[in-house]
């Protein structure tokens, strides 16, 4: 069982936004960095923001990402049939000293 | 260039062990944190260990006692040495270097069936 929460599929028609929760708890999204990957089918995952917010070089701007309270969003914008993939979240979890991840949502690109 | 290769994955018999390794080029493992995450197949990615730049060590409570995360700075490689292998244990173990996890490696292969 994880300890992020996210729904387990999205879709959207391609050049449209979609968006991406993941609900955790004080213990870890409420008081830690959130971090988000892609990973391709038969891949490694790769990293798309990191620091709640923030795109390592080479990331397009069509992928976004905010934190709330314990809850975090990704958001992609500018939908290519590429985008499809499995996407998580991940954060530290203070009181389990250890990592956490969603248990990752599939994009499918209409 | 940074990369990261894992190694020593293969079919293991249940109550085996096995030593991964995961070498690193572009950078040094003893400067940075480096964590270990599986991935069953089909399922989703799962945490398993982290070693800090002090040496530190943290464990996902499904393998604490079983599973050893360590370094070797001379050969700039970190290992996991996974005892009491069990069914659920198979997956593809990735290497990466963290907090960020900002760079992984293709993943070893551990499946664990008589």
């Amino acid at each position: 069982q994880s300890m992020l929460t996210q729904p387990p599929s999205v879709s959207a028609a391609p050049g449209q936004k979609v968006t991406i929760s993941c609900s955790g708890s004080s213990s870890n999204i409420g008081y830690n960095f959130v971090s988000w990957y892609q990973q391709l089918p038969g891949t490694a995952p790769k990293l798309l923001i990191y620091d709640n917010d923030k795109r390592p070089s080479g990331i397009p701007d069509r992928f976004s990402g905010s934190k709330s309270g314990t809850s975090a969003t990704l958001g992609i914008t500018g939908l290519q049939t590429g985008d499809e993939a499995d996407y998580y979240c991940g954060a530290w979890d203070t009181s389990l000293s250890a990592g956490v991840f969603g248990g990752g949502t599939k994009l499918t690109v209409l | 260039e940074v990369q990261l290769v894992e190694s020593g994955g293969g079919l293991i018999q249940p109550g085996g062990s096995l030593r991964l390794s995961c070498a690193a080029s572009g950078f040094t493992v003893s400067s940075n944190y480096m964590t270990w995450v599986r991935q069953a197949p089909g399922k989703g990615l799962e945490w398993v260990s982290v070693i800090y730049t002090g040496g530190y060590t943290y464990y996902a409570d499904s393998v604490k006692g079983r599973f050893t995360i360590s370094r070797d700075n001379s050969k700039n490689t970190v290992y996991l040495q996974m005892n009491s292998l069990r069914a659920e244990d198979t997956a593809v173990y990735y290497c990466a270097r963290s907090p960020e996890y900002d760079y992984w490696g293709q993943g070893t292969l551990v499946t664990v069936s008589s």
